[in-house]
């Protein structure tokens, strides 16, 4: 089975920081693209970041210069490094893969998320 | 940065024609993918590259683009469609990810 469980989230206080887990198993990790997705409480989905194979990085404008993705293959294993964390952070992240479809790249697995709560 | 535009709420009754849609600059040149999410669950995909369903889709689902606006169309909803739908596309760079602010479908 296709699976992402995402660990690492709690509370934290403002400025503080905190390092999110995705564990993938189902499929050859090292094939795909992985990304970061957050949703704030009753609200939208928000992308935070990506990791293509071979290590490229992009960030939303949001956290460039405070979240650091990073993936480790041999470990089957996406990172969210979180620093200078701000009330506005609070959300749950998601951690979410990519696939070709016929001329594009989508999300078509997500994990369930793991909650993260920044207290002021 | 770049923006896809959604309606918050869509309300029909059921057995009637819902649509959803998506406005941003880029999508003549980008495809449009709709994610289907109900409440306390993960986003699930319902349409890719503006108009193809998943395997396991419902037909009701079906999707379509033409200029600057993406449209999520479901033909005969039913009241298990309620849900949040959002649009996702890229920048044209297609480094940067965007999804719409989501639109609320109620079906009753």
């Amino acid at each position: 089975e296709v699976r992402l469980v995402e660990s690492g989230g709690g509370l934290v206080q403002s400025g503080g920081s905190l390092r999110l887990s995705c564990a993938a198993s189902g499929f050859t990790f090292d094939n795909y693209r992985m990304n970061w997705v957050r949703q704030t409480p009753g609200k939208g989905l928000e992308w935070v970041s990506y990791i293509t194979t071979s290590g490229a990085i992009y960030y939303a404008d949001s956290v460039k210069g405070r979240f650091t993705i990073s993936r480790d293959d041999a470990k089957n294993s996406l990172y969210l490094q979180m620093n200078s964390l701000r009330a506005e952070d609070t959300a749950m992240y998601y951690c979410a893969r990519e696939r070709y479809y016929d001329s594009d790249y989508g999300f078509d697995i997500w994990g369930q998320g793991t909650m993260v709560t920044v207290s002021s | 940065s770049y923006e896809l535009t959604q309606p918050p709420s869509v309300s029909v009754s059921p057995g009637q024609t819902a649509r959803i849609t998506c406005s941003g600059d880029g999508l003549p040149k980008k495809y449009a993918f709709w994610y289907q999410q109900k409440s306390g669950q993960a986003p699930v995909l319902v349409i890719y590259e503006d108009n193809k369903r998943p395997s396991g889709i419902p037909e009701r689902f079906s999707g379509s683009s033409s200029g600057t606006m993406a449209t999520l169309t479901i033909s005969g909803a039913q009241v298990e469609d309620e849900a949040d739908y959002y649009c996702y596309s890229t920048d044209t760079s297609g480094n940067h990810r965007v999804f719409g602010g989501g639109t609320k479908l109620t079906v009753l």
